[in-house]
C-alpha cells in the first residue's frame, strides 16, 4: 500500500473554476502536510503547508486536512492558465525522529484551459 | 527567504565517470536530502543527513554516496556514473526548529550519462 496516494491525472478544468486536488495517507500519526507545485522541469516550490484539522486559505488556495479520514485536499478558485502544473502532496513521517523525512505522492498534473 | 543552490542546472556526464553534484544552503538547516525523479516514478530519496558528518540511505541508495562535512553543504557522489543515473536530481534542506519538516528545494541538476 503506497504511503501517501494521489490521482495522477491529468485533471482538466477550465479556467475561472474550481480545482480540487486530493491526497489520502496511510500513516495515522503524521502531524505535518503539505502541498507542492512543481512546473514542467522545475523543481517543487511549497505553496501550502497545514498542521490542524479544518481548512487554511492562502489567497486562491485552500487546503483541507481530515486526520480522521486521513485525508488532505487542495482547492484552486478561480483557476487561471498559469496553475497549470503538477501538485505534490507530502507527508511528515513521525517514526523518522528529527530527520525531516517527507513521503510525497507522485503528483496529480492539473491542465488549466483558456 | 530560504536559499538552496545546486552546482550545475545541466550535466552530461560518459559511463564510468565519477560525478559529483553539490548542494548549498544558507539557511542552517540541520536536515538536508537528495532525491531524484524520473517520468511515472515520482520522487525517490537517495540519501539524507540530518546532522554534519550523519547520513542515512533513503530509499534507492545504491550506486551513490554522500558527503556532509559542513552544515550548509551536501555533496551527492556518483563513483561510476551509468546510463541508468540519468535523471532529475533534486536536493532540499530543513530545519527541525522551523516550520515543521518544511522541505526547501534547489533547482535541480539535470543529469545526462552517455
Amino acid at each position: 500500500q503506497k504511503e501517501v496516494e494521489q490521482n495522477s491525472g491529468p485533471l482538466s478544468v477550465p479556467e475561472g473554476a474550481i480545482a480540487s486536488l486530493n491526497c489520502t495517507y496511510s500513516d495515522r500519526v503524521s502531524q505535518s502536510f503539505f502541498w507542492y507545485r512543481q512546473y514542467s522541469g522545475k523543481s517543487p516550490e511549497l505553496i501550502m503547508s497545514i498542521y490542524s484539522n479544518g481548512d487554511k486559505e492562502d489567497g486562491r488556495f485552500t487546503a483541507q486536512l481530515n486526520k480522521a479520514s486521513q485525508y488532505v485536499s487542495l482547492l484552486i478558485r478561480d483557476s487561471q492558465p498559469s496553475d497549470s502544473a503538477t501538485y505534490l502532496c507530502a507527508v511528515n513521517l513521525p517514526a523518522s525522529g528529527n530527520t525531516g523525512k517527507l513521503i510525497f505522492g507522485q503528483g496529480t498534473t492539473l491542465q488549466v484551459k483558456p | 527567504d530560504v536559499k538552496v543552490t545546486q552546482s550545475s542546472r545541466y550535466l552530461v556526464k560518459r559511463t564510468g565517470e565519477k560525478v559529483f553534484l553539490e548542494c548549498v544552503q544558507d539557511m542552517d538547516h540541520e536536515n538536508m536530502f537528495w532525491y531524484r525523479q524520473d517520468p511515472g516514478l515520482g520522487l525517490r530519496l537517495i540519501y539524507f543527513s540530518y546532522d554534519v558528518k550523519m547520513k542515512e540511505k533513503g530509499d534507492i541508495p545504491e550506486g551513490y554516496s554522500v558527503s556532509r562535512e559542513k552544515k550548509e553543504r551536501f555533496s551527492l557522489i556518483l563513483e561510476s556514473a551509468s546510463t541508468n543515473q540519468t535523471s532529475m536530481y533534486l536536493c532540499a534542506s530543513s530545519s527541525p526548529s522551523g516550520r515543521e519538516d518544511t522541505q526547501y528545494f534547489g533547482p535541480g541538476t539535470r543529469l545526462t550519462v552517455l
